[in-house]
């Protein structure tokens, strides 16, 4: 089964702080997403990476990088964290060529930012 | 741009009667879509997708949707609700990056369920 770990449920920072949210997966799976999800706005692409270094710019991706310096990993980095990116934060994977592969969710990252 | 429409922000039913959640979407192509669910605290789990094929498609814990061209629509589907269906519902239209071979997800914003004993 695929795994998509996020390293914390629930973070709490400053404003102005630079942020790291980190995703691993185990499944050796090429695409890698990272969303916010907020009430009534349901979820956004912020960020997707399709390979090892290689990123590219989802429907927010204001006051957000990532990296991806392993194909296991994708971390988010909010680089001076704002109230304003107080959400629900979620990674997926996913591997492309076979029609029939879905993206698989981690189970979130709830941001603060006080 | 793709977009996704789910009309029903919360829905209530009674444990045992049935359930449709509405899905609308705008896509020029043929679309890719998905049922989520997502239970409290937790992420996204896959109900069912459908990418080509017969227009029925059958999910995980007896869900079901069907897709209607005509209508742009993919609602969702369940003969008889459980207690443990109360989440939130996310229908989504993924639209094919090429440059990976792969999809991007445009969501809807939701319908959360309800389940009265």
């Amino acid at each position: 089964d695929v795994k998509v770990t996020q390293s914390s449920r629930y973070l709490v920072k400053r404003t102005g702080e630079k942020v790291f949210l980190e995703c691993v997966q185990d499944m050796d799976h090429e695409n890698m997403f990272w969303y916010r999800q907020d009430p009534g706005l349901g979820l956004r692409l912020i960020y997707f990476s399709y390979d090892v270094k290689m990123k590219e710019k989802g429907d927010i991706p204001e006051g957000y990088s990532v990296s991806r310096e392993k194909k296991e990993r994708f971390s988010l980095i909010l680089e001076s964290a704002s109230t304003n990116q107080t959400s629900m934060y979620l990674c997926a994977s996913s591997n492309p060529g076979t029609k029939n592969q879905p993206q698989h969710f981690g189970d979130g990252t709830r941001l603060s930012i006080l | 741009a793709q977009s996704v429409t789910q009309p029903d922000i919360h829905i209530t039913v009674s444990e045992g009667a049935s359930l449709e959640l509405r899905c609308n979407y705008s896509y020029g192509a043929t679309p890719y879509l998905f049922w989520y669910v997502q239970s409290p605290g937790q992420g996204l789990q896959l109900l069912l997708k459908y990418f080509s094929g017969d227009t029925l498609v059958q999910g995980i814990k007896g869900f079901e949707a069907e897709f209607k061209r005509s209508q742009s629509s993919f609602n969702l589907r369940k003969p008889s609700v459980h207690w443990s269906d109360a989440a939130e519902y996310f229908c989504a239209v993924g639209n094919l990056y090429s440059g990976a071979g792969s999809y991007q997800l445009t969501f809807g914003k939701g319908t959360k369920l309800s389940v009265i004993p």
